[in-house]
């Protein structure tokens, strides 16, 4: 059982280049998250998505999007990367009902715009 | 709107030291609420969860609804503690989104 799985762990990108961030889960769950986390700071959200095909803003979307195009699958690009972009990026995954409920987290990718 | 605060983004003690993560939540019905931690350069993982009314690690939880409350306390802190810790509220609902405080990086010094 993989959990959830980010790809790539590590990117160097120019200023202007973009790329798309990829992630997955095998656990049926039908929420999704994509984080970033600066040097020293805590968790901030970039958008989430409560099922296949919706998507919501999340505390800093600007210069990112997102794709949910079926439920085990969540993907986030930048367009045109920035310096401000640089940073480390977590998917999460959620779902279950009381006791059972938890959100796993993928290992990280970490991001730097040059 | 579900809310959760962590006040205290760095919070440093000394090794043997009890010490107690603060969280505080906003929601008006009958919370889940859960600690996660994240070792250096790893994932974040689940530490623990008021309905399981469990100590892990040593770490336990009591959730307040009078103060909207459930702070993270351990008796005598350990350097391999040394973390950040977030706590998350959710789902609520028929919502599945769960919310996640700011975090707090708890240092412990010898």
């Amino acid at each position: 059982n993989a959990g959830v799985t980010q790809t790539p762990k590590f990117q160097v990108l120019k200023t202007g280049q973009s790329m798309t961030l990829q992630c997955a889960q095998d656990m049926n769950h039908n929420s999704m998250y994509w984080y970033r986390q600066d040097p020293g700071m805590g968790l901030r959200l970039i958008y989430y998505s409560a099922s296949e095909g919706t998507t919501d803003k999340g505390e800093v979307p600007n210069g990112y999007n997102v794709s949910r195009l079926n439920k085990r699958e969540f993907s986030l690009r930048l367009e045109s990367a920035a310096p401000s972009q640089t940073s480390v990026y977590f998917c999460a995954s959620s779902g279950g009902q009381g006791a059972r409920t938890e959100a796993f987290f993928g290992q990280g990718t970490r991001l730097t715009v040059v | 709107a579900q809310r959760v605060t962590q006040p205290e983004k760095l919070l440093s003690v000394f090794k043997g030291a009890p010490v107690e993560l603060k969280c505080n939540y906003s929601y008006s019905g009958s919370p889940e609420l859960f600690w996660y931690v994240q070792y250096s350069r790893q994932r974040l993982q689940l530490l623990l969860r008021h309905i399981s009314r469990e100590s892990i690690k040593g770490f336990t939880a009591d959730l307040n609804k009078g103060e909207t409350s459930f702070h993270l306390k351990k008796p005598f802190a350990q350097e391999e503690d040394s973390a950040m810790y977030y706590c998350a509220l959710g789902p609520q609902g028929g919502s599945e989104k769960l919310v996640f405080g700011k975090g707090t990086k708890l240092t412990v010094n010898p």
